[in-house]
């Protein structure tokens, strides 16, 4: 069966300092994983995923399949990250859209 | 574009009632996909619906069904309502092509009482 983990619900750090939310798989496969975000009062969003090995709001994740991890790192917080994050895994072809997603850590940046 | 709407926001409903969600997805989004999250379990995959046919089903009793028209608009169904079906139900569209992004509405708060 497909998991995802996030260890830490909750993870708060000050202005400034680097960002690393954690998330570990299981999947027989290859799986897609991704990054939602959902900001105070508004609806959950993509912000990130393996495939296009982009860096959005300055944030990046790295798939790693040794470790199944795909954590999510920013080195400088900013205030406006403050937001509860899903790591989300789907699998390939007619199961792509079915997201199993972890139960989520909620990110406080502290001014 | 308009976002994926939700409707109602807000439901309210009694143990054994049945009760209907409806979502409209982003225009030209043929996939629609709808999750139920609860402070327990998280976020749960329900169903997913591409032109109409059920593409893929979460790991949920027979209660809960679901149906898209022609349109790509969808609809879920909850019958003989159950406390534990309180819930944040999220409704979800894709677009083939773009990457599996999906785009999610803003949900639908069931209360059963």
């Amino acid at each position: 069966a497909q998991r995802v983990t996030q260890p830490e619900k909750l993870l708060s750090v000050f202005k400034g300092a680097p960002v690393e939310l954690k998330c570990n798989y299981s999947y027989s496969g290859s799986p897609e994983l991704f990054w939602y975000v959902q900001y105070s009062r508004q609806r959950l969003q993509l912000l990130l995923r393996h495939i296009s090995r982009e860096s959005i709001k300055g944030f990046t994740a790295d798939l790693n399949k040794g470790e199944t991890s795909f954590h999510l790192k920013k080195p400088f917080a900013q205030e406006e990250d403050s937001a509860m994050y899903y790591c989300a895994l789907s699998g390939r072809g007619m199961g792509r859209r079915a997201l199993t997603f972890g139960s989520g850590t909620r990110l406080q940046v502290q001014p | 574009k308009a976002g994926v709407t939700q409707t109602p926001r807000y439901l309210i409903k009694t143990r054994g009632q049945q009760v209907t969600l409806s979502c409209s997805p982003i225009s030209g989004h043929r996939s629609v996909s709808w999750y139920q999250q609860t402070p327990g379990q998280g976020l749960q995959f329900l169903f997913e619906y591409f032109s109409e046919t059920q593409r893929n089903k979460g790991n949920f009793p027979g209660r809960f069904s679901g149906r898209q028209f022609s349109n790509s608009r969808s609809e879920m169904n909850v019958s003989t309502l159950e406390l534990g079906d309180s819930a944040l139900y999220l409704c979800a569209s894709s677009f083939p092509g773009q990457g599996n992004e999906q785009f999610f509405g803003p949900g639908t708060r069931l209360t059963v009482l």
